[in-house]
C-alpha cells in the first residue's frame, strides 16, 4: 500500500536557519503531495502541494519539489522564525476515486529566538 | 476559502457513555469526507471514508459498531463513539473533499474534537 516516510524529530533550529525536513514516499500510480502543518492545539492546514513531478509547490517561503525519480518531496525554507515552530506532516493522495490520503509521522520544529 | 468545522471542540464523558462528534462544511458540499484519529505525537491515523447517501467504508482494525458514521447531507457527516472506554480518548479530526472536485483536489480539514473518556 502507500506509505510516507519522513525524518524523525524533533527538529530544533535557530531562527534565520535553513529548513530541510526530508520526505519520501511510495505509492502507486501517480499520486498528489502535501506538506500539512498543525500549529499547538489545531488542526491540520495545508501548507502546499504538488500534483505531478517536477512541480514546486511553494507558500509562506516554505518549498518542496516532486521529484518522481527519488520518490521524494523534501519541504525546505531558507529562514526559518519562531513562528514557524509546528509539527509538519509530509503526505500524498492517492489517484483513485476516494483520494485517500496517508500521512507521515510528522516532524516537530522548534525554532529559537 | 473553505473551512470545515466541528463540533464540539472538546467533550469529556464518562465510561460508557456515547459521544457525538459533527464535521460541517460550511461554505462548500462535500460528497467525501473523512475520519482520522491522532494520538498524541503521532500521526493522523484514518478511521474511515464517509460518503453521503451511503454507507462508510472502514479501515482495516477500526470498530464499525463502536464509531457509528452517518453523512446525512452534503455538509454533515457525524462520528458517534459508542460505549467509550478511556483508550478511546483521542484528537479526532475531520476532512472533506468538495463534490466535483476534480482529480487531484484537496481535502479540507477540521480543527480537530479532543475527546477524553473518564
Amino acid at each position: 500500500g502507500d506509505s510516507v516516510t519522513q525524518m524523525e524529530g524533533p527538529v530544533t533550529l535557530s531562527e534565520e536557519a535553513f529548513l530541510t525536513i526530508n520526505c519520501t514516499y511510495t505509492a502507486t500510480g501517480y499520486p498528489s503531495l502535501f506538506w500539512y502543518v498543525q500549529y499547538p492545539g489545531e488542526g491540520l492546514q495545508l501548507l502546499l502541494k504538488a500534483t505531478k513531478a517536477d512541480d514546486k509547490g511553494s507558500n509562506k517561503g516554505f518549498e518542496a519539489t516532486y521529484r518522481k525519480e527519488t520518490t521524494s518531496f523534501h519541504l525546505e525554507k531558507g529562514s526559518v522564525q519562531v513562528s514557524d515552530s509546528a509539527v509538519y506532516f509530509c503526505a500524498l493522495s492517492d489517484s483513485g476515486g476516494y483520494q485517500k490520503v496517508t500521512f507521515g509521522t510528522g516532524t516537530k520544529l522548534q525554532v529559537i529566538p | 476559502g473553505a473551512v470545515v468545522s466541528q463540533h464540539p471542540s472538546w467533550v469529556i464523558c464518562k465510561s460508557g457513555t456515547s459521544v457525538k462528534i459533527e464535521c460541517r462544511s460550511l461554505d462548500f458540499q462535500a460528497t467525501t469526507m473523512f475520519w482520522y484519529r491522532q494520538f498524541p505525537k503521532q500521526s493522523l491515523m484514518l478511521m474511515a471514508t464517509s460518503n453521503e447517501g451511503s454507507k462508510a467504508t472502514y479501515e482495516q482494525g477500526v470498530e464499525k459498531d463502536k464509531f457509528l458514521i452517518n453523512h446525512a447531507s452534503l455538509t454533515l457527516s457525524t462520528l458517534t463513539v459508542t460505549s467509550a472506554h478511556p483508550e478511546d480518548s483521542s484528537f479526532y479530526i475531520c476532512s472533506a473533499r468538495p463534490r466535483l472536485a476534480g482529480v487531484n483536489y484537496e481535502q479540507y480539514f477540521g480543527p480537530g474534537t479532543r475527546l477524553t473518556v473518564t
